[in-house]
Order: structure tokens, then C-alpha cells, then sequence
């Protein structure tokens, strides 16, 4: 069971290119979002799906684009990178529960590593 | 929005000491709480969560967690730190989204 999947580990880009960030879960979860983990600022939500089809921004999604065609895969798609987009990006996916919190337990990849120059 | 709030974002203690790292968060319903640990270069994983049974939620490696409403509390202590718990600590919401603290980085001095 590989969970949540993110490639590549690494990467990096030059000012103006765009590449994108894939994410994939075989835990058959509805919600699944990016985040992106900058040293003092803890995570901080990009954006965010709770089915396929169906996607929302989060806290800073300015330069990024997501799309959820199917309920495996969410790729994150820089259009024109930027040195500020320097981070280290999570996907997370969780299951979608009855009640007031809505989501349960996130389940993360192991991080993509993006520098920007 | 919630809002989770971490003291300290580095705490240090001696091997064999408590741990005790803070989380506050705002909320007028009873959220969905969590704490997760990240290693150095790894992702974040689950250390333990609150979902409205017991206050005293145990979690892996020796930690636990009490629920305050009263003080919309969740804060993290183990009795004896080892050197392997060195990481960084995340206190987490559940409330339609989830909400992260900042983060609190935690040093084991032998």
C-alpha cells in the first residue's frame, strides 16, 4: 500500500518556467490538497479538492494551478515560476467524514523539493 | 477561520525530562484535533489525534494529549524525552479544512 505519492523529490527551475507537481493516493480518499512549508511559517494551504472535479484555493494559491480529474491523482501546476516559490510542497489526502470537522486524518507524501533561480 | 496557535516555536529539554509542547486553538465547536511529527527531510505522520471520545488521547512513541475546552487546549507532553524525538511539531484542526500551527521545533539535549 504506497499511500500518498508525490513526484519528483526534486527539481529545479529557472525564473519563468512552469512544471508541474504530481500527487496520487491509492487509499481511494475524496480530499486531497498541497500545501507548501516555508522555515517559520509552518504549512500553508495551496489549494484543495473534496471529489473529482471539484477544486477550491486555499490560503496562497497565486501561481498555482490544480485540477482533479480522477479521485487518485491531484497534480499542482506552477505556470511561471518565481524565486518566491522556492519551498518544499506536500500533498495530502484524507477520507471525507459526517460531522462538523468534515475531514479525518491527512495522509502525506514525502515532499517535493522545489529551488527556483 | 480557525486559528491554531503554538508557543514557543523552539523548546529544548534534557534527555529524561517532560516534554511539554503548547497548542491553543479557536473554536466554538469542539474541532477535530492533531499533532504530527516531522523528521528532518520527511513528511509530516500522524502522532495522535482527538475526534470527541476520551480527553487523554495516547498516542506513538509515549506521547499523549489532553483536550481542555475550557481553555481550547490540546497540548502535547511526554514523560522522558529520548534523543530521537529531536523534530519538528505540528498542532493541527480538522474544521472543514485543516488548520496548522506554525510549528514547534523540539531539541534534545543529552
Amino acid at each position: 500500500n504506497a499511500g500518498v505519492t508525490q513526484t519528483p523529490k526534486f527539481q529545479v527551475l529557472k525564473t519563468g518556467q512552469s512544471m508541474t507537481l504530481q500527487c496520487a493516493q491509492d487509499m481511494n480518499h475524496e480530499y486531497m490538497s498541497w500545501y507548501r512549508q516555508d522555515p517559520g511559517m509552518g504549512l500553508r494551504l495551496i489549494h484543495y479538492s473534496v471529489g473529482a472535479g471539484i477544486t477550491d484555493q486555499g490560503e496562497v494559491p497565486n501561481g498555482y494551478n490544480v485540477s482533479r480529474s480522477t479521485t487518485e491523482d491531484f497534480p499542482l501546476r506552477l505556470l511561471s515560476a518565481a524565486p518566491s516559490q522556492t519551498s518544499v510542497y506536500f500533498c495530502a489526502s484524507s477520507g471525507i467524514i459526517p460531522g462538523p470537522s468534515g475531514i479525518g486524518e491527512l495522509f502525506f507524501g514525502e515532499g517535493s523539493r522545489l529551488t527556483v533561480l | 477561520a480557525q486559528s491554531v496557535t503554538q508557543l514557543g516555536s523552539h523548546v529544548s529539554v534534557s534527555e529524561g525530562a517532560l516534554v511539554l509542547l503548547r497548542c491553543n486553538y479557536s473554536s466554538s465547536v469542539p474541532p477535530y484535533l492533531f499533532w504530527y511529527v516531522q523528521y528532518p527531510n520527511q513528511g509530516l505522520q500522524l502522532l495522535l489525534k482527538y475526534t470527541s471520545a476520551a480527553t487523554l488521547v495516547k498516542g506513538i512513541n509515549g506521547f499523549e494529549a489532553e483536550f481542555k475546552k475550557s481553555e481550547t487546549s490540546f497540548h502535547l507532553t511526554k514523560p522522558s524525552a529520548h534523543m530521537s524525538d529531536a523534530a519538528e511539531y505540528f498542532c493541527a484542526v480538522s474544521q472543514n479544512q485543516f488548520y496548522f500551527g506554525t510549528g514547534t521545533s523540539l531539541t534534545v539535549i543529552p
